[in-house]
């Protein structure tokens, strides 16, 4: 099963509006959770590090006023895009580092701004 | 910035055919390189991880290969089969440990016909 769960795995919304992804950590504790957004026939792409307690470190090119990151718990880390519009569907993935070289990715959200 | 390359973008083989994929990346000073798999509409999964001091690591019919100097790295499949269908996804840990943030390529799709 599933060690790293994304919720909503699908998600209209109408522009202009703001949607919550969760991504949590089953069954172990994530100090680091890792958010990517991928294009259509692109690379999925790191937008933010997410660390348990702290802010968020965003790469470069990425508002961190528009992709509300909140990592409040070892389990649980969300992205929220407000004030979403069209240019904003994607799929946005998250992953979960446990220690060293194990991470898991989530399963992923679709988001669809109308 | 650093940039990973897979090719070909697309790969259609017969059942039971053995087949290679690539991917190059333009930095060598690498940490890790990882092949993950990607179902439609689904997250990803980890295939194998490659340290930089590895130049190769096995899992039943996956193989993976690691050359730093000449920043390239293979996958093979033995014996592929229609399960086998779906986008491999190489990864490269340019941030070293501790960091774990990765850099996609845009992945190779496969089919195998049955």
């Amino acid at each position: 099963g599933a060690v790293v769960s994304q919720h909503p795995s699908r998600v209209i919304c109408k522009s202009g509006t703001s949607v919550k992804i969760e991504c949590r950590s089953l069954d172990f504790q994530a100090t680091t959770m890792f958010w990517y957004r991928q294009f259509p026939k692109q690379s999925l792409m790191l937008m933010a590090t997410s660390n348990e307690g702290s802010k968020a470190t965003y790469e470069q090119g990425v508002e961190k006023d528009k992709f509300l990151i909140n990592h409040a718990s070892l389990t649980l880390s969300t992205l929220t895009v407000t004030s979403a519009h069209p240019e904003d569907s994607s799929f946005y993935i998250c992953s979960a580092r446990i220690s060293g070289n194990t991470i898991y990715f989530g399963e992923g959200s679709w988001l669809t701004v109308v | 910035k650093q940039e990973v390359t897979q090719i070909p973008a697309a790969l259609s083989v017969p059942e039971g055919e053995n087949l290679v994929l690539n991917c190059s990346f333009t930095d060598s000073a690498i940490y890790n390189l990882q092949w993950f798999r990607q179902d439609p509409g689904k997250g990803l999964t980890s295939l194998l991880l490659i340290q930089s001091s590895q130049r190769e690591q096995t899992s039943g019919r996956l193989n993976a290969s690691l050359d730093k100097s000449s920043g390239r790295s293979t996958l093979y499949i033995a014996a592929s089969q229609p399960g086998d269908s779906a986008t491999y996804l190489c990864a490269v840990n340019y941030s070293g440990a501790g960091s774990y943030q990765l850099t996609f390529g845009k992945g190779t799709k496969l089919s195998v016909i049955p």
